[in-house]
């Protein structure tokens, strides 16, 4: 089956520190790859996806490129601010018969102090 | 992309009774899908919803708990029949096949 590991959270980083929230996958067939965000007392937001291997999805600042070797998707930005304080959701989909319905990894909660 | 509303954004409800989800979007869809989002944890499918058939749930989820109607192409409802605590959750309808949209979700809490 399909299934996603998020590293465990919460992280907690001062702001402008560097963030890498690792995230593996496992999948029957060839996925696409997504991290969601969710923001306090909001639904999700798509933040960025990659659809085949070696490709970067970028938004906001946040990068995530797409390992097929490693089965990885880790999300990445080189200065947070105290607003990227949310959790982080890695996610995939199949294009296999009749579901196209994401797979979710946990959630890893980010919390940025000024 | 599309735009999704969800409603109630929020509710209590005692135990015992029942709540219907409604979710709305802005563009034709043939997919949509409903999923659970318990405290503190990750979002699980509860079944996906096609129009004009009968919804195909997940494994642990069954259709008397959890009704769903597609009358159309842009609306769904989510039932959960017979509340108990251990339904409080976030429920978000979602719809997308290359990427997902999702409603704001519906704050449940059964006391």
């Amino acid at each position: 089956g399909n299934s996603v590991t998020q590293m465990e959270g919460p992280v907690t980083l001062s702001e402008e520190a560097f963030l890498t929230i690792n995230c593996t996958y496992t999948a029957t067939g060839y996925p696409s790859l997504f991290w969601y965000v969710q923001y306090p007392g909001e639904g999700l937001q798509l933040l960025l996806k990659a659809t085949k291997a070696d490709d970067k999805g970028s938004n906001k600042g946040f990068e995530a490129t797409y390992r097929k070797e490693t089965t990885s998707f880790h999300l990445e930005k080189g200065s947070v601010q105290v607003s990227d304080s949310a959790v982080y959701f890695c996610a995939l989909s199949v294009r296999d018969t009749g579901r196209r319905a994401l797979t979710f990894g946990s959630g890893t909660r980010l919390q940025v102090q000024p | 992309s599309a735009v999704i509303s969800q409603k109630p954004s929020r509710d209590i409800c005692q135990r015992g009774t029942s709540l219907t989800i409604q979710c709305q979007v802005d563009s034709q869809v043939t997919m949509m899908f409903w999923y659970r989002q318990q405290p503190g944890q990750s979002l699980t499918l509860i079944a996906t919803a096609n129009q004009g058939s009968e919804a195909t749930y997940e494994s642990g989820f069954v259709i008397d708990k959890f009704p769903i109607s597609r009358p159309n192409l842009t609306f769904s409802t989510l039932t959960v029949s017979n509340m108990s605590p251990e339904d409080s959750s976030i429920y978000l309808c979602s719809v997308g096949v290359t990427e997902a949209f999702f409603g704001q979700g519906t704050r449940l809490t059964v006391v």
